[in-house]
């Protein structure tokens, strides 16, 4: 039973420019969390998608948007890239909406900016 | 005042102790409540759900008082495998708003 999939697993981009990151959840999950972890600190909730919708949001600007397949599968996209973007994006999976239910990271894709 | 804060630490302790950590949270309608271990420079993996009557997992006990709102984590007999960043998970809302800590570092000293 593959986990929770990410990729690229690093990644080096120029300031200005566009990244996009993806994610597979775990088999039988259909809720997909990103995560913005700034070295030192903990995860900082991006957004969530369920059932290809965005269902929640955490402060974070307009570069940052998402997208999800009917596969459950994700994207992350972050525009106009800052050297602040820099960070490890971490992808969570969990069942039916998130709830109560545990979630499951992937990997993370390591981003600097440079 | 941070939704969700722990002490960073670092918490060096030697081998075989016993260490105790607290996460406290602001929103009192906060549902559910979990630990996660982080090593370094990997994800974070659950390491146990935080239940209201409290629960335990070998070494590892968790409790949540609502009332104060806080939830804690005890490790008992430390190994040095459980040297490691323990984050503090609190959901809350509708669609289960998910929030972290900033984590506590925790270095297990033979």
């Amino acid at each position: 039973d593959a986990g929770v999939t990410q990729s690229p697993t690093h990644l080096i981009k120029t300031r200005g420019q566009q990244v996009t990151l993806r994610c597979s959840p775990k088999s039988g999950h259909d809720t997909v969390s990103w995560y913005q972890q700034a070295l030192g600190q903990g995860p900082q909730f991006i957004f969530q998608y369920y059932e290809e919708e965005e269902r929640q949001r955490g402060n974070f600007p307009d570069r940052f948007s998402g997208h999800q397949f009917p596969n459950y599968s994700s994207e992350l996209n972050v525009n106009a890239l800052l050297l602040g973007d820099s960070a490890l994006y971490l992808c969570a999976s969990s069942w039916g909406g998130g709830g109560g239910t545990e979630a499951f990271f992937g990997q993370g894709t390591r981003l600097t900016v440079v | 005042r941070k939704e969700v804060e722990q002490d960073p630490g670092p918490f060096n302790v030697p081998e075989g102790a016993t260490v105790a950590f607290n996460c406290t949270y602001s929103n009192s309608a906060s549902q559910s409540f979990f630990w996660y271990r982080q090593d370094c420079r990997k994800e974070p993996k659950l390491l146990m759900s935080v239940y209201s009557s409290g629960n335990e997992d070998g070494r590892f006990t968790a409790q949540l008082n609502r009332a104060s709102q806080y939830i804690s984590l005890l490790i008992r007999d430390s190994k040095l495998s459980d040297s490691a960043t323990y984050l503090c998970v609190v959901k809350a809302g509708g669609y289960q708003k998910v929030t972290f800590g900033t984590g506590t570092k925790l270095q297990v000293i033979p």
